[in-house]
């Protein structure tokens, strides 16, 4: 079993539509992180959060630590928004990562 | 601003040749530096990272290996490349831990 598991795995919907990714994690941690990794495989980190909400446009990112459990929303989804989302854990020492294997999102027009 | 450079693109080695791939970060100090690798169809997993020059911490016994010769020049190597050794490569880099990380554009490998 994966230290992160993240749910759905794929997943298709509308422009314009709310999309919700989810990651749960078993393992203590320091930070959950989201990642966005496009097409030709680059990866840009959107949030790192230890405690509850982050905001950035029309993505929140949000986190229970008691539940260990994170969601990345987003808001009136745009076909730009693509791409593998990863979800992944820190622990103790904050350089050990624990990746999800991503969510593969595709918005269509 | 702070910038990585990830060198090459693609590559494609033949088994048992060498391999060095090479990420040198501009515009900060003392990064810690990570290299990682994503095999197809699977996540990605941390190889190696590095807090300072010449220290090298590696997370999964492999077939490579990881040299920081410089502040900001992080390399990843391998003496005889393994058909297992094919993936995406990214080198990363944050200002210390517990930060968030900058990923360079990757390096796709492939093994014949």
């Amino acid at each position: 079993k994966n230290e992160v598991e993240q749910s759905p795995q794929n997943l298709t919907a509308q422009e314009g539509e709310f999309i919700t990714i989810n990651c749960s994690y078993s393992v203590g941690i320091s930070a959950l992180h989201w990642l966005q990794q496009h097409p030709g495989g680059g990866i840009v980190s959107l949030f790192m959060l230890s405690s509850g909400k982050k905001k950035h446009g029309r993505l929140i990112a949000t986190i229970n630590i008691q539940e260990k459990h994170s969601s990345l929303h987003i808001t009136a989804s745009h076909p730009r928004d693509s791409a593998v989302y990863i979800c992944a854990a820190t622990r103790n020492t904050g350089n050990q990562f624990y990746f999800g294997t991503g969510t593969s999102l595709t918005v269509i027009p | 601003s702070q910038t990585i450079h990830q060198w090459p693109a693609t590559l494609v080695q033949p088994v048992g040749s060498p391999l060095s791939l090479e990420c040198t970060v501009e515009g900060t100090s003392n990064p810690n530096l990570y290299w990682y690798r994503q095999a197809a169809g699977r996540g990605l997993q941390l190889l190696f990272y590095s807090v300072g020059i010449g220290q090298i911490s590696s997370e999964v016994p492999q077939n490579l290996s990881a040299s920081r010769p410089q502040d900001r020049q992080f390399i990843l190597s391998s003496k005889k490349l393994l058909l297992s050794d094919s993936g995406f490569y990214l080198c990363a880099w944050s200002r210390g831990a517990h930060q968030p990380q900058h990923f360079g554009d990757g390096t796709r490998l492939s093994i014949l």
